[in-house]
């Protein structure tokens, strides 16, 4: 099955910084989506985004599909921006999704 | 914003017992699917159901787990006689087509003790 590997694992930042997160995948792919899991454990879709570019607010994701990986940008990083990122894919033939094991972001004041 | 809501929000059992999770997908869509994760862990599926039947389901997904979609409105997840191993988050899910963003219930917190 598909392999999905995201780095880094974990990412300490200071308010006001920028930061990347990068989604590897090993197969192609129909559908991935980025989310953030808040403290209340709850998946947060930030973006829908198998193919191309998306911007929301601070927030931004790219996915070069051909070359099997996504990257999710985030600037002037918030406080609220701490918790965990996921990355999901699916298989192209069966549509589940694979999640990666996520980036641990925590935010500092 | 369409939501999939997800009942309850946390379950407190006994080790032993039989659990109903209870989901309400999208009202148009049609593929709908669990995932699990289990405490600091990342988020694992468990099963997809779709035209009135399961079309994948994980090693995880054993004999002792059931889905149901009794009424055409709810999607229910049945562990029949739970252990402290499955405590974890349960994730209910749905989408319109194959090819479409997928939405997320909150989540129930399954506490078996």
């Amino acid at each position: 099955g598909i392999q999905v590997e995201q780095s880094p694992p974990d990412l300490i930042l200071q308010e006001g910084a920028n930061s990347t997160l990068r989604c590897n995948f090993s197969d192609s792919v129909n559908n991935l989506q980025w989310f953030h899991q808040n403290p209340w454990g709850q998946l947060i879709n930030l973006f829908y985004i198998p193919s191309g570019t998306k911007q929301n607010g601070r927030l931004s994701a790219t996915t070069v599909a051909t070359e099997r990986y996504s990257l999710l940008y985030i600037s002037s990083s918030q406080t609220t921006d701490s918790g965990v990122y996921f990355c999901a894919v699916d298989d192209s033939g069966t549509y589940k999704y694979i999640f990666g094991t996520g980036t641990r972001l925590k935010v500092l004041a | 914003e369409p939501e999939v809501t997800q009942t309850p929000s946390h379950q407190v059992t006994q080790m032993g017992q039989e659990v109903i999770l209870r989901c309400v997908p999208i009202s148009n869509h049609l593929y709908f699917y669990w995932y699990r994760q289990i405490l600091g862990q990342k988020v694992e599926f468990l099963v997809s159901f779709y035209n009135n039947e399961i079309s994948e389901k994980s090693e995880i997904f054993d004999d002792q787990f059931s889905v149901e979609r009794p009424d055409g409105s709810n999607f229910t997840l049945k562990i029949r006689s739970t252990k402290l191993e499955d405590s974890a988050m349960y994730f209910c899910a749905s989408r319109r087509a194959a090819k479409n963003i997928q939405y997320f219930g909150a989540g129930t917190r399954l506490s078996v003790l």
